[in-house]
């Protein structure tokens, strides 16, 4: 399976500032997601991470909020805007598409995020 | 409701005991994932069935998926302390928007007692 970090692994911040988040994978892959899981919640995914174009958004988020690059295989950004305390969550990177794994989705080990 | 339903919602066991968690959804599945998280962390990759009656085995966890039934079931065998944490269902839905998304479970969390 292929190896996924994220960086930071956790940050506290400020109401109002923004925090971006990275997520690189140690192999080329095919998809890239990002997911959100909200205390005491089940994860649900923000967007699918494009290489090359803008993020496909789900219902509820939006790109002036979330922006999202993927500017290659291997590599993706989540920034999470104009923080309030509402968006205090682990936010997760998942993958799909690895080489002889190729229907399999892996997650990273996740960003906890405090807005105070 | 929840498009996945999982059950129980906590578990605690004494070590040594088995156990059962249930994945239950209300669409057609085509592709079902179990993953175990530890609190707070990402998710550990446990297995992915696809076709219906299939099973898979991991060390003392076995997953079945009766896709008739559009039902997985994630059982542990001798359970031990490191086997402690949140497991989640993940799955493909049928009437699904995006390629790629799974939808999850409300996730259940398992304790045991050494």
């Amino acid at each position: 399976s292929a190896v996924i970090s994220q960086k930071p692994s956790r940050d506290i911040c400020q109401r109002g500032t923004s925090l971006t988040i990275q997520c690189q994978v140690d192999s080329q892959v095919t998809m890239m997601f990002w997911y959100r899981q909200q205390p005491g919640q089940s994860l649900t995914l923000i967007a699918t991470a494009n290489q090359g174009s803008e993020a496909t958004y789900e219902s509820g988020f939006v790109i002036d909020k979330f922006p999202i690059s993927r500017p290659n295989l291997t590599f993706s950004t989540l920034t999470v805007s104009n923080l309030s305390p509402e968006d205090s969550s682990i936010y997760l990177c998942s993958v799909e598409g690895v080489k002889e794994r190729l229907n399999e989705q892996f997650f990273g080990p996740g960003t906890r995020l405090t807005v105070l | 409701s929840q498009e996945l339903e999982q059950s129980p919602q906590s578990l605690i066991v004494q070590e040594g005991k088995n156990l059962t968690i249930n994945c239950t959804s209300s669409k057609t599945l085509y592709g079902l994932y179990w993953y175990k998280q530890k609190y707070g962390e990402g998710l550990i990759f446990l297995m992915m069935l696809q076709k219906g009656g299939e099973e898979k085995s991991h060390e003392k966890i076995t997953a079945k998926l009766d896709e008739k039934k559009q039902q997985s079931s994630l059982h542990i065998t001798a359970s031990q302390p490191s086997h402690a944490g949140i497991y989640l269902c993940g799955a493909y839905l049928a009437g699904g928007t995006s390629y790629g998304k799974l939808t999850f479970g409300q996730g259940t969390i398992l304790t045991v007692h050494p």
